[in-house]
């Protein structure tokens, strides 16, 4: 089975400045995909960033980019030049790259709140 | 294009009532899924369908049925309300199993 662990339950950051998220996960396949979440008061589920584990470079999305270490089984988020509407919940998830399976699992969360 | 549509927004129900939480997707996406989310914790997939006429069980299924009779839809049906069921309910849709998910605004779902 597959786990995905954030262990930061609550983060903060002020305005501008930059914040990064943890995850690690555990799985014994060697195919899969890594996402990051985001979901803010509204309670909407946004992509924000996806990962193919097959590629060695680092996906970026804007303000958003990730620190994916394949062999520790990392995949950090990093969020430069914060700002407010950044604040909510962050998700990252999980989805094994194989036929007939397409559950994405998700970690508990971190909390980040952007302080102006 | 309004993407993953999901009504109704809130609901309460009573012990032992039942209750069919829509979804619609206008993306003509194949894959469709549906996921709680309990307080504090990521969400867990219930129920998920691969094309019109076929559905299958995630992590989570008791308690709950699905039915995809078109590419669009993809209702979730609770027959027997329990505390237990409490929660928020996200419909989410891909074009195929490996792409990315797109998710609906969530129904909050309360059983007393």
């Amino acid at each position: 089975a597959q786990t995905v662990t954030q262990s930061q339950p609550e983060m903060s950051v002020q305005e501008a400045e930059t914040v990064t998220l943890s995850c690690t996960y555990d799985t014994s396949e060697n195919n899969y995909y890594l996402f990051w979440y985001k979901q803010p008061p509204s309670r909407q589920m946004i992509l924000v960033i996806r990962q193919e584990a097959y590629k060695q470079q680092n996906a970026t999305e804007n303000r958003f980019s990730v620190n994916f270490q394949k062999a520790a089984k990392s995949f950090s988020l990093k969020i430069s030049d914060s700002q407010l509407g950044d604040t909510a919940m962050y998700f990252c998830a999980f989805m094994i790259q194989r036929a007939g399976s397409y559950q994405l699992t998700f970690g508990k969360g971190t909390k980040l709140s952007v302080i102006p | 294009n309004a993407g993953v549509t999901q009504t109704p927004k809130f609901r309460i129900l009573k012990i032992g009532q039942s209750m069919t939480l829509q979804c619609t997707q206008d993306m003509n996406h194949n894959y469709m899924y549906w996921y709680r989310q309990d307080p504090g914790m990521g969400l867990k997939l219930i129920y998920y369908s691969v094309g019109a006429g076929i559905t299958d069980k995630g992590e989570v299924p008791n308690g709950y049925n699905v039915s995809r009779s078109t590419t669009e839809d993809f209702p979730l049906r609770l027959e027997l309300a329990a505390p237990s069921q409490t929660s928020v309910y996200f419909c989410a849709s891909s074009l195929a199993g490996t792409e990315t998910q797109y998710f609906g605004p969530g129904t909050r779902l309360l059983v007393l």
